[in-house]
């Protein structure tokens, strides 16, 4: 089955940019969606399409992705970020959705 | 405004099934797949399956391939999900989000906590 590997944790200070790699496969092959969630509550969309940010999610956060790995990066970091993100693709072989196993970004 | 709005918690003995719901408002519920994700105690997010009524597809995930159903209602724009023979490793918050894996899931329902316990 296909398998999507992101680093467990990132750290960033206020300010900074935090950059959030999810590597699979020839990831750069599919449509990458990146959900954020906060303790507590539902995920929230922040990309789609590899890079497009839905309506309501700042410019602060933009996508890529490339060959074997797909990015999220969040520019100018808030205390308001720091959350669980997800990477997250369709796998055509299986007909299944895959979800990285998440980053944990904190704000220091 | 779109909104998926969950059933409330489950609380559930090994072996039992338990049926969850989706209702949804403020979109053409026919138009969009609704994927269902849960999430155990303190674990990452895992693909359940999806149900699309305008495809008239249906998916699941291998872990609960033959213990699942998913279906939605028209009538009522409501989306179920019914899970038999309930383990201890099916305890977790169960959400339903509009879309799928391709397109994105955009709007997601407030979580369903299911505890399975003897």
């Amino acid at each position: 089955s296909y398998v999507l590997t992101q680093p467990p944790s990132v750290s960033v200070a206020p300010g900074k940019t935090a950059t959030i790699m999810c590597g699979g496969d020839k990831i750069g092959g599919k449509s990458v969606q990146w959900y954020q969630q906060k303790p507590g509550q539902a995920p929230v969309m922040v990309i789609h399409y590899d890079r497009d940010r839905p309506s309501g999610i700042p410019e602060r956060f933009s996508g890529s992705n490339s060959g074997n790995t797909a990015t999220l990066t969040i520019s100018r970091v808030e205390a308001g970020d720091e959350a669980d993100y997800y990477c997250h693709v369709w796998d055509n072989d299986s007909d299944h959705g895959v979800f990285g196993a998440g980053t944990k970004v904190t704000v220091l | 405004q779109v909104r998926l709005v969950q059933s409330g918690a489950e609380v559930k003995e090994p072996g039992a099934s338990v049926r969850l719901s989706c209702k949804t408002y403020g979109y053409t519920f026919s138009h969009y797949a609704v994927t269902w994700v849960r999430q155990a105690p303190g674990q990452g997010l895992e693909w359940t399956g999806w149900n699309s009524a305008l495809r008239g597809t249906t998916e699941y995930a291998q872990k609960v391939q033959g213990r699942v159903t998913m279906t939605t209602d028209t009538s009522t724009n409501t989306a179920y999900m019914e899970l038999r023979g309930l383990r201890s490793d099916d305890t977790a918050v169960y959400y339903c989000a509009k879309g799928d894996s391709r397109n994105g899931m955009d709007v997601w329902g407030q979580g369903t906590t299911v505890t399975v316990s003897s």
